[in-house]
């Protein structure tokens, strides 16, 4: 169908609460990632999904961040506890296949999250 | 760091001249691409070169890439007012598929 859907588009939440942010990628594309971007800065890898196993998550900042991807196609992004350093754009993505021949990745509009 | 250093951090030209965005890398990559982003949301791809390859165009816009020297370039001619946004290069190091983003180039395209 159309491009990388994400949602909700902008999340307020108080420090401490619990949110998860949702991707939808684009159908058939077999790779997810996760991103986010702070203001003024470019994207930073967190963790990229190859079907439904996470293949690399070495950019998870520490572990209140989790992410899955159960069924190989939308994932969720769950923060625990969060604190107003978590504030960011959280952008996801999706390629035709991240191992073998690298393909551009499909970017969604993602989502702004405001920890207050 | 392994992510691309984009130069200069922001440009400002008038509409219908060139600009010419460079990227550095500090290691060999599997390929790299350039990237827009339009007031701070979702990016677009714009062009992926793979590291055989020295050059590559699309429309207005031509990528150039120099292994040895471990950089690359955007170039986008005939610039427009709607070109204005922030660009990005990102290299692919492996065939793991994650990106390494520079802090950008912000163009800025004057009427």
């Amino acid at each position: 169908g159309a491009g990388v859907s994400q949602t909700p588009s902008n999340k307020v939440t108080e420090k401490g609460k619990y949110v998860e942010l949702r991707c939808d990628p684009i159908s058939g594309h077999t790779a997810l990632y996760w991103y986010r971007q702070s203001l003024g800065q470019g994207p930073e890898f967190l963790i990229y999904f190859q079907g439904t196993g996470a293949a690399d998550d070495s950019g998870l900042p520490n572990d209140r961040f989790f992410a899955v991807r159960p069924e190989g196609s939308v994932s969720t992004l769950k923060i625990q506890r969060t604190e107003r350093g978590d504030s960011a754009v959280y952008l996801c993505a999706s390629s035709l296949t991240g191992q073998g021949e690298s393909y551009e990745q499909y970017f969604g509009p993602g989502t702004r999250l405001t920890v207050t | 760091s392994q992510q691309g250093e984009e130069d200069p951090q922001a440009l400002s030209i008038q509409e219908g001249e060139n600009a010419t965005m460079n990227c550095s890398y500090k290691t060999s990559i599997n390929n790299l691409q350039w990237y827009r982003q339009n007031s701070g949301r979702g990016l677009v791809h714009l062009i992926l070169i793979r590291s055989n390859e020295r050059e590559k165009h699309s429309g207005r816009l031509r990528v150039t890439l120099d292994t040895s020297k471990k950089s690359s370039s955007l170039l986008i001619t005939a610039s427009r007012a709607a070109d204005t946004a922030s660009y990005f290069c990102a290299p692919l190091y492996n065939q793991g598929g994650k990106l390494i983003f520079g802090q950008g180039t912000e163009l800025s395209v004057k009427p």
